[in-house]
């Protein structure tokens, strides 16, 4: 799988959204960007993911620049319990060439503040 | 989204003796996989549990040491033998549905060995 880069930390104010940059440059045609956050003491949750389009749902967006090289998970209004690390990931979609592992990466810590 | 119950939820342990994790999910998925988060590091994949047969592990990660059953599409343990110190960690099973594009993860088991 294509190696992320992460800033390791972002500070946001509540109710402003908060924008988490993801760097693969080296990323594949056949490879899905994919977001997970973890809230202290958590498992891993799933936000978002998407190929080369860009991608909404309840809980965020996902922006895909059109190289596909870099990426953005847009959270509209940040909330105090959106506070977490966030995961940016790259792999192959299904389950077969390796599309079974999450290679995870040290992610960005997201600090929501008043 | 799958619903993924772990257990126990945490525990704390006797040098030397092994406990075993179990997991349960509310469908039947395809795969189901079991993950390590270290203190203060990030997750890495142990191996893939499969059904009827034994499980695929990770460089690093050996049969001994961490022996998994997977009896049927909905069931997985995992046991950590024999533990020392450096086993306390949060063990994390994981699953993919049939398509593959999306993995879950359960709220953990958070192990210290004393």
């Amino acid at each position: 799988d294509a190696k992320t880069t992460q800033p390791p930390s972002m500070d946001c104010a509540e109710g402003r959204a908060a924008n988490l940059p993801c760097n693969h440059s080296t990323i594949s045609g056949n490879e899905y960007v994919y977001w997970y956050r973890q809230i202290h003491s958590q498992g891993p949750q799933y936000i978002i993911h998407g190929l080369k389009n860009n991608e909404t749902n309840e809980m965020a967006s996902l922006i895909i620049t059109e190289d596909r090289k870099s990426s953005t998970l847009i959270l509209p209004h940040a909330t105090l319990r959106d506070t977490a690390v966030y995961y940016c990931i790259v792999r192959v979609g299904g389950l077969t060439g390796g599309g079974n592992k999450l290679t995870f990466g040290t992610g960005t810590q997201l600090k929501v503040e008043l | 989204s799958a619903v993924i119950s772990q257990k126990p939820s945490r525990d704390i342990c006797q040098r030397g003796t092994s406990l075993t994790i179990q997991c349960q999910v509310d469908s039947q998925v395809t795969m189901m996989f079991w993950y390590r988060q270290q203190p203060g590091q990030s997750l890495t994949l142990i191996a893939t549990a499969n059904q009827g047969s034994e499980a695929t592990y990770e460089s690093g990660f050996v049969i001994d040491k961490f022996p998994i059953s997977r009896p049927n599409l909905t069931f997985s343990t995992l046991t950590v033998s024999n533990m020392s110190p450096e086993d306390s960690s949060i063990y994390l099973c994981s699953v993919s549905a049939s398509s593959g594009n999306t993995i879950y993860f359960g709220e953990g088991s958070w192990l210290t060995v004393v």
